[in-house]
């Protein structure tokens, strides 16, 4: 009963192909997250949506764009992948609830190999 | 900018030893803390969180949390390991958003 499921597990892609990872959840949360960590790093917040509205993180790169097409799905595309964009991509999502004091939940990952 | 540090970055145990990691952060304002475990080949998970009332906060298997506000710290502890404590545990921080901000990671091994 995975509650935010994320497709595939392992992706493999070339350098400068475009990618495409997906998320679902079935929380019906408000709040999606998209992830980037690497290793032995922190997850570092590439974006997140509150309903339908986009929140870039100022230092998220061009090439990383993302879409909210309904409450249960969520997509992060990669538009040219470079070598170091390898990483493991995590999404997440949240209640709506009192501010920040609710928990996330994570999908298992999706891990992005560059060839 | 808010921060969160955590120094341990691996940390190796034999099962029934007492495990604390540290996990410090920068931000004046109130705060929400949680700390999240992934266990190998899984996902994150939360282990507990702590946003008002008492400081000593309880989690599922047996792990405990104590925000000390003078010392912006919110340590992990658990009396007696297990093997199957084997994982990466992170430490987050919110603060009034909807972003968290996570720490490194400390790799916990259990030797049985």
């Amino acid at each position: 009963d995975a509650m935010v499921i994320q497709n595939p597990r392992y992706q493999v892609t070339q350098f400068g192909k475009p990618v495409t990872l997906s998320c679902s959840q079935t929380l019906n949360h408000n709040v999606m997250y998209w992830y980037q960590q690497k290793s032995s790093q922190a997850p570092k917040l590439l974006f997140h949506y509150y309903d339908k509205d986009f929140n870039n993180e100022a230092d998220t790169p061009d090439n990383f764009q993302s879409r909210r097409p309904n409450t249960s799905f969520c997509f992060l595309d990669i538009r040219s992948p470079g070598l170091g964009d390898a990483a493991m991509y995590l999404c997440a999502t949240r209640g709506q609830g009192a501010l920040s004091n609710q928990p996330q939940h994570f999908g298992d990952g999706t891990r992005l190999s560059i060839l | 900018a808010q921060s969160v540090s955590q120094h341990n970055h691996h940390v190796i145990l034999s099962e029934a030893a007492s495990l604390e990691l540290g996990c410090n952060y920068s931000y004046g304002g109130t705060v929400n803390l949680f700390w999240y475990v992934q266990y190998p080949g899984q996902h994150l998970q939360l282990l507990l969180k702590y946003f008002s009332g008492d400081p000593l906060v309880k989690g599922i298997k047996g792990f405990e949390a104590e925000f000390i506000k003078s010392k912006f710290s919110f340590n992990l502890r658990k009396p007696s390991v297990q093997w199957s404590d084997t994982a990466e545990y992170f430490c987050a921080v919110s603060s009034g958003t909807y972003k968290y901000i996570f720490g490194t990671g400390t790799r916990l091994k259990v030797l049985a």
